[in-house]
């Protein structure tokens, strides 16, 4: 079965820093990826989608990049603000898990601190 | 900018009862899923939803649950005999459509607890 990790459970950085979160997979390659935001009691919110044929998306500070070689996706926040804190989920759809209806497989999250 | 939104926030029910947790989907989304997350873990596929019939449903999602798109704007997920483990926050989401480019949309979730 595919098994989805993030590499960090928990993520200290200081404000203004860069934070790099890690997502990787094993066996196949998702057809997409997507990172969501959670934040305590809330739903995951929407972030940035990226595909299998992509190799790197940008959203205002946020940027991610896919390497299908390495299975292996990097979130990056840049210019963090204590604002930025909260968990952060990658989640991914195969084609042969029901990946063609958009379900998705989630990783267990990061929980990012940004320190004033 | 529309959004999920389900109804109630937090359900509380006694074990073996049925409970029934709304969602109102985007407007001009097509597909609907439901996830469940348990505390402390992660969120985890339980079915899709699509053209009025499930398209795909996990191990999780048994004969114990069902959903429905009774109008056409509601999208409910009923489980009939609740069970302790049952507990957990449920989340809706929706999709524009098939595309790949097209995320999923989640709802603010239903905490469930029983009893």
């Amino acid at each position: 079965s595919q098994k989805i990790e993030q590499n960090s459970e928990a993520l200290n950085i200081q404000e203004g820093k860069t934070a790099t979160l890690t997502c990787n997979y094993t066996n196949y390659s998702p057809a997409y990826l997507q990172w969501y935001r959670q934040d305590p009691g809330r739903g995951p919110v929407f972030l940035l989608l990226i595909r299998e044929n992509e190799k790197e998306k940008r959203k205002e500070r946020l940027k991610v990049t896919f390497d299908t070689t390495l299975k292996q996706s990097l979130f990056h926040i840049t210019a963090s603000q204590p604002a930025d804190s909260a968990t952060y989920l990658c989640a991914l759809a195969f084609l042969d898990y029901g990946g063609s209806q958009g379900n998705l497989i989630f990783g267990k999250g990061t929980k990012l601190s940004v320190k004033p | 900018e529309p959004e999920v939104t389900q109804t109630p926030s937090h359900q509380v029910t006694q074990m073996g009862q049925e409970v029934i947790l709304r969602c109102v989907p985007i407007s001009n989304h097509l597909y609907f899923y439901w996830y469940r997350q348990i505390l402390g873990q992660k969120v985890e596929f339980l079915v899709s939803f699509y053209n009025n019939e499930i398209s795909e449903k996990s191990e999780i999602f048994d004969d114990q649950f069902s959903v429905e798109r009774p109008d056409g704007s509601n999208f409910t997920l009923k489980i009939r005999s609740t069970k302790l483990e049952d507990s957990a926050m449920y989340f809706c989401a929706s999709r524009r459509n098939k595309k790949s480019n097209q995320p999923q949309h989640f709802g603010d979730g239903t905490r469930l607890s029983i009893l």
